[in-house]
């Protein structure tokens, strides 16, 4: 089971709202990640959590704040969001096998944002 | 500077053609991965398959094989018998050791597969 799930599916929110993005992952991995992918562009690293602990910030504005309460779920609340930040928002997850090795992701079916 | 690059942006094909996406890496690492990742129009990112550069060997997974070769730093992939649930962006993506394994992906090639 590579299954990794995203809710909302479609998410519409004003400037001023404050929402949140759920990932959930039963496989036991230990490594999960938030991506931004813009309509006709690849997907853009922006969070990566290691064992629940945030390991990478690509210098993403603080409008955008992760949480990992558990090894589960991964949470991705906005703030003060603007119009350019609307797109697909994926999440990933991978096993985590060791240092030196790289994991295989398994992407989520993404949150579509709209900011208006 | 792109790592990764894939050259055909739209490829269109009747269905039961041979489809071949290109994807050439850059990157001076010994120890690096290549990944195929398949975008269908729903928006999930499906992994395909996962190479590392040591092992060189050609794969074939049904009608999908990929071609490897380091002397022209090429990862290509190659669908046979194409079919319209093909259709779908495919991204090429470059983990390497001194990006901390980041993925790396390309620009992506979309392709449409007609009855």
């Amino acid at each position: 089971d590579t299954e990794v799930t995203q809710t909302p599916k479609h998410l519409v929110m004003g400037m001023t709202n404050k929402k949140s993005l759920k990932c959930e992952q039963h496989m036991g991995h230990r490594a999960m990640y938030w991506y931004k992918q813009k309509a006709k562009k690849p997907p853009e690293l922006m969070f990566v959590y290691s064992y629940e602990k945030l390991s990478i910030n690509e210098s993403v504005p603080s409008r955008f704040s992760p949480e990992c309460p558990n090894s589960s779920l991964l949470n991705l609340h906005l703030h003060a969001l603007q119009p350019e930040d609307s797109a697909l928002y994926l999440c990933a997850s991978s096993p985590k096998v060791g240092e030196g090795v790289p994991d295989t992701q398994y992407f989520g079916p993404g949150t579509r944002l709209t900011v208006l | 500077a792109q790592k990764v690059t894939q050259a055909q942006t739209e490829i269109s094909v009747v269905e039961k053609e041979d489809v071949t996406l290109d994807c050439v890496y850059e990157t001076r690492d010994t120890t690096y991965y290549l990944f195929w990742y398949k975008q269908p129009p729903s928006g999930e990112l499906v992994f395909l398959i996962r190479r590392n550069s040591f092992d060189e060997q050609n794969e074939i997974s049904g009608r999908y094989s990929w071609n490897f070769q380091k002397s022209t730093s090429s990862f290509n992939f190659t669908i046979t018998a194409s079919q319209v649930v093909d259709s779908a962006v495919y991204f090429c993506a470059l983990s390497e050791a001194n990006s901390g394994y980041a993925l790396n992906f390309g620009k992506g090639t979309s392709l449409l597969v007609t009855p």
